[in-house]
């Protein structure tokens, strides 16, 4: 079945620092999504890529939609310690999402 | 608006008990789903609906049972609880696309 990999698994890294991360698949997806999931909480939607080569940001987050539609990347620049969580890959299959396995991200101040 | 409202928050179940997972939103969505979160593995997902009266299997719905009698509540079932049902469950919801609500999870242990 489909699958999406994220790397890396998990980031430990200084406060101000920036942090990139992606998701690859080797089915073509033409929708990519990013989530943030905090401990205890459900993970929640930070940004949606729906075309070949789109560039959206969020803030200090910025996603990248590859040219191949088989790859997506995260970018979150200066990092503060609120940013710590799991960032998971998205994409449809379906009428539901399948998630890569999260990328947990540790900022130190 | 409260959004996905998922009790019980957390759970000790012992083998072969039973127990229902239960799952309300109030915006009014016609998708929703229940996934499982084990650590290092992402979700799964366990069974979808996309309306009420229709539910539908996803990767791993072995060990569980839903139901969707109306629009607002998509309850889990758990009939026989086996050590690998332990697990965090999110229910989420979307009226349509892929910009889904989760809940805030049920953590649950089976021992």
């Amino acid at each position: 079945g489909q699958q999406l990999n994220q790397s890396p698994q998990s980031m430990f890294i200084q406060e101000g620092e920036d942090v990139s991360m992606n998701c690859t698949s080797s089915s073509i997806f033409n929708t990519w999504l990013w989530y943030k999931q905090e401990p205890g909480e459900g993970p929640v939607l930070l940004i949606a890529l729906y075309k070949a080569g789109e560039l959206t940001s969020n803030g200090r987050l910025t996603a990248q939609f590859g040219i191949t539609r088989k790859d997506s990347f995260l970018n979150i620049s200066a990092s503060i310690p609120s940013d710590v969580g799991i960032y998971f890959c998205a994409g449809p299959a379906g009428t539901a999402l399948i998630f890569g396995k999260g990328t947990t991200l540790s900022v130190s101040s | 608006n409260a959004g996905v409202t998922q009790t019980p928050k957390f759970r000790i179940l012992k083998i072969g008990q039973s127990m229902t997972l239960q799952c309300t939103q109030d915006m009014n969505h016609n998708y929703m789903y229940w996934y499982r979160q084990d650590p290092g593995m992402g979700l799964k997902l366990i069974y979808y609906s996309v309306g009420a009266g229709i539910t539908d299997k996803g990767e791993v719905p072995n060990g569980y049972n839903v139901s969707r009698s109306t629009t607002e509540d998509f309850p889990l079932r758990l009939e026989l609880a086996a050590p690998s049902q332990t697990s965090v469950y999110f229910c989420a919801s979307v009226r349509t696309g892929h910009g889904y609500t989760f809940g805030s999870g049920t953590r649950l242990t089976v021992v």
